[in-house]
């Protein structure tokens, strides 16, 4: 079955860069996208950005173009969104989840990721 | 940029009844682009509907998903406990992928 399993929480300082991984299976992985949302605590979902694993190419949500680098490593079947210059408004879960453009839709996710900055 | 906004902010229903949920777009969307999903406390979002209309895997019969143009609505026929969630409506579109701020279902 499709899983995203992402990596664990992390605490930062304000200004450092943290790096979340995304690691897919039950699918091939170059055939779909990976989106990644993000849910600051008691509040909505924040679209960021995309990625195509099959070619590199990206979409990101104006906010976070200049601090969001997405990254994918198809031999291991893992997506990578490490965010820089951390604020403690970056505090929030972050999510990813798998892009089918043929629905239109984010039909997986994984888990989320709980990023703490705080000094 | 295209800007959804939920309607209502909290409904407060009790179970068996319908909840009617409502999605507006700041300008008109292709209704193949317009997506639902259920979020549950400390869960991730899932996928209920796509196309507007179109249930995804699994999901029961009692939702449903209409709307064209700026306006769309997702549908719980009948509320069930587990129903009980926020609803988030989202559309896939051009450079930007947004989520409405979401409907919040509570029991009554």
């Amino acid at each position: 079955q499709v899983q995203l399993v992402q990596s664990g929480t992390e605490v930062k300082k304000p200004g450092a860069s943290v790096k979340v991984a995304c690691k897919a299976s039950g699918y091939t992985f170059t055939s779909f996208g990976i989106s990644w949302v993000r849910q600051a605590p008691g509040q909505g979902l924040a679209w960021m950005a995309w990625i195509s694993p099959y070619n590199g190419n990206t979409k990101f949500a104006q906010e976070f173009q200049d601090r969001v680098t997405l990254t994918t490593d198809t031999s291991t079947s893992t997506a990578y969104m490490e965010l820089k210059s951390l604020r403690s408004d970056d505090t929030a879960m972050y999510f990813c989840a798998r892009v089918d453009v043929v629905v239109a839709a984010s039909d997986s996710w994984g888990q989320g990721t709980l990023v703490t900055v705080s000094s | 940029e295209i800007v959804l906004t939920q309607s209502p902010g909290t409904l407060s229903l009790s179970p068996g009844e319908r909840a009617t949920l409502s999605c507006r777009a700041s300008q008109s969307v292709s209704s193949s682009y317009l997506a639902w999903y259920q979020q549950k406390p400390g869960q991730a979002p899932r996928l209920l509907i796509y196309g507007s209309s179109t249930r995804a895997t699994g999901i029961p019969d009692r939702f449903s998903g209409s709307g064209s143009g700026t306006d769309f609505t997702l549908t719980i026929s009948r509320l069930e406990p587990e129903d009980f969630a926020v609803y988030y409506c989202q559309h896939f579109g051009g450079t930007l992928w947004m989520f409405g701020q979401g409907t919040k279902v509570e029991s009554k």
